[in-house]
C-alpha cells in the first residue's frame, strides 16, 4: 500500500548549517507530495508542496523536489535558524482519493 | 477569519467515560479529517468526510464515532474512553474538489490534548 518513510529525529544544527530532512514514498498512481511544519503546541501547517514529478516546491528558503525515479521528496535549506525548529512531516496525497498518509515527523532543534 | 477550530483544548477523561470532540471549519471546504498524533506514529486518520452527508473510516477507527453535523462542523466521539485513546486529536480540512482532492493542502485546527486514565 501507499506509505512514507522520513528519517528519523531528533536532528539537531547550528544556526546557519545547511539542512536536510530525507523522505522516500511508496505510492500507486501518481500522489502529491507535502510537507508540514508543526511548532511547538500547535497544528500542522503546509510549508511546501509538489503535484508532479520534477516540480519543485519552495517556501521561506526551504526547497523539496518530486523525483519520480528515486521516489523521494527530500526537504532542504541552505540555513537554518533557531526559529525553523520545529517537527516536520512529509505527506503524499493518494490521486483519486481524499486521504493523505503522513510520516512519523522529524523534530529539528537550531542552537543559536 | 479563524479557520479551523477545535475544542476543548485539554479533556482529562476516567475509563468508560464518553466525550465528544467538536471542529469546525469557516473557509467554506468540502472534506474534513479527524487524526491522532501519538509519539512515534505520526498522524494517523481515524475518520474522514469528503463531503457534507458522508464520512468514511480512516486507518484507526475502532473505538471512535463521527457526525458531519453540516458542511462547517465535523465532530468525533468516543463513547467508551480506553487508556489506549490518550493522544492529541488534530481535526482538518481542505477544499476537496471531486478527482482533484489529493492536491490539496489540508489546514490543520490547534489540537486537542486528551488523557485518558
Amino acid at each position: 500500500g501507499d506509505s512514507v518513510t522520513q528519517m528519523e529525529g531528533p536532528v539537531t544544527l547550528s544556526e546557519e548549517a545547511f539542512l536536510t530532512i530525507n523522505c522516500t514514498y511508496t505510492a500507486t498512481g501518481y500522489p502529491s507530495l507535502f510537507w508540514y511544519v508543526q511548532y511547538p503546541g500547535e497544528g500542522l501547517q503546509l510549508l511546501l508542496k509538489a503535484t508532479k514529478a520534477d516540480d519543485k516546491g519552495s517556501n521561506k528558503g526551504f526547497e523539496a523536489t518530486y523525483r519520480k525515479e528515486t521516489t523521494s521528496f527530500h526537504l532542504e535549506k541552505g540555513s537554518v535558524q533557531v526559529s525553523d525548529s520545529a517537527v516536520y512531516f512529509c505527506a503524499l496525497g493518494i490521486s483519486g482519493t481524499y486521504k493523505y498518509i503522513f510520516g512519523t515527523g522529524t523534530r529539528l532543534k537550531v542552537l543559536a | 477569519n479563524a479557520g479551523v477550530t477545535q475544542t476543548p483544548k485539554f479533556q482529562v477523561l476516567k475509563t468508560g467515560q464518553s466525550m465528544t470532540l467538536q471542529c469546525a471549519q469557516d473557509m467554506n471546504h468540502n472534506s474534513m479529517y479527524w487524526y491522532r498524533q501519538d509519539p512515534g506514529m505520526g498522524l494517523r486518520l481515524i475518520y474522514y468526510s469528503a463531503s457534507e452527508g458522508t464520512t468514511d473510516k480512516g486507518e484507526v477507527p475502532n473505538g471512535y464515532n463521527v457526525s458531519r453535523l453540516n458542511k462547517r462542523e465535523f465532530s468525533l466521539r468516543l463513547e467508551s474512553a480506553a487508556p489506549s485513546q490518550t493522544s492529541v486529536y488534530f481535526c482538518a480540512s481542505s477544499e476537496g474538489a471531486s478527482g482533484a482532492s489529493s492536491y490539496n493542502e489540508q489546514f490543520f485546527g490547534p489540537g486537542t490534548r486528551l488523557t485518558v486514565l
